[in-house]
């Protein structure tokens, strides 16, 4: 069963960077297209991107200035780095496992991670 | 963006009930729709894709139906598991976007 977990700080102050790891069990990382997408009160679910090993990495335009998603496959780590947050950025952030189709078959617990000094 | 507009959003339920949630798309997004359900503290989990295919182990007690800009979630049977808020999503034209939630209460 494939298995995701993020992980990363709780707590970033405005203007700095927002790094989250996402670890992988139960599968090769590259079979799939992993994503990471947020939650948050004001701006509900949204999709932040997406990465396969070697084959495409695609992020959404709202982000695509401050955003990297990168595949760490010795480590089995999926990372997002996201820049100049703010705290609009404020959100629980999950990485999921996206489908052949654009759908998310499978989501980690999720982190929250709030912008605050 | 192609916006997705539900309805109610809040629903209040009685166990056994048969209930629908609507999913309006702001552009024609064929029958790539999806829908997910998130119980309270938890993930999303995805119930529904290409509008109508059950993912596996998702009670045939769920169905999905619509086309083009209007979609509908069904819930026959309400059980006390259903409760929490159901997500659509379409994935028809990037970047992909989510509903803003149907609260399901019993």
């Amino acid at each position: 069963q494939v298995q995701l977990r993020e992980s990363g700080p709780a707590l970033v102050k405005p203007s700095e960077t927002l790094s989250l790891n996402c670890s992988i069990s139960g599968t090769s990382i590259i079979n799939y297209y992993w994503s990471w997408l947020r939650q948050s009160p004001n701006k509900g679910l949204e999709w932040i991107g997406y990465s396969q090993l070697n084959v495409a990495t695609v992020y959404n335009p709202s982000f695509k200035s401050r955003v990297t998603i990168s595949i760490d496959k010795s480590r089995d780590l999926i990372s997002l780095t996201l820049t100049s947050v703010t705290a609009a950025d404020t959100a629980v952030y999950y990485c999921a496992r996206r489908g052949p189709a654009a759908v998310f078959v499978g989501w980690g617990p999720g982190t929250l991670v709030t912008v605050s000094s | 963006d192609v916006d997705l507009t539900q309805s109610p959003a809040t629903l209040s339920a009685f166990l056994g009930d048969t209930v629908s949630i609507s999913c309006r798309a702001s552009q024609n997004v064929g029958n790539w729709s999806a829908w997910y359900h998130q119980r309270p503290g938890n993930a999303p989990n995805l119930l529904i894709q290409k509008t109508s295919n059950l993912q596996p182990a998702v009670s045939s007690r769920f169905s999905g139906t619509g086309s083009g800009t209007d979609f509908t979630l069904t819930i026959r049977n309400v059980e006390s598991g259903d409760i929490g808020t159901y997500f659509c999503q379409q994935y028809s034209r990037a970047p992909w976007t989510f509903g803003q939630g149907t609260k399901v209460e019993i």
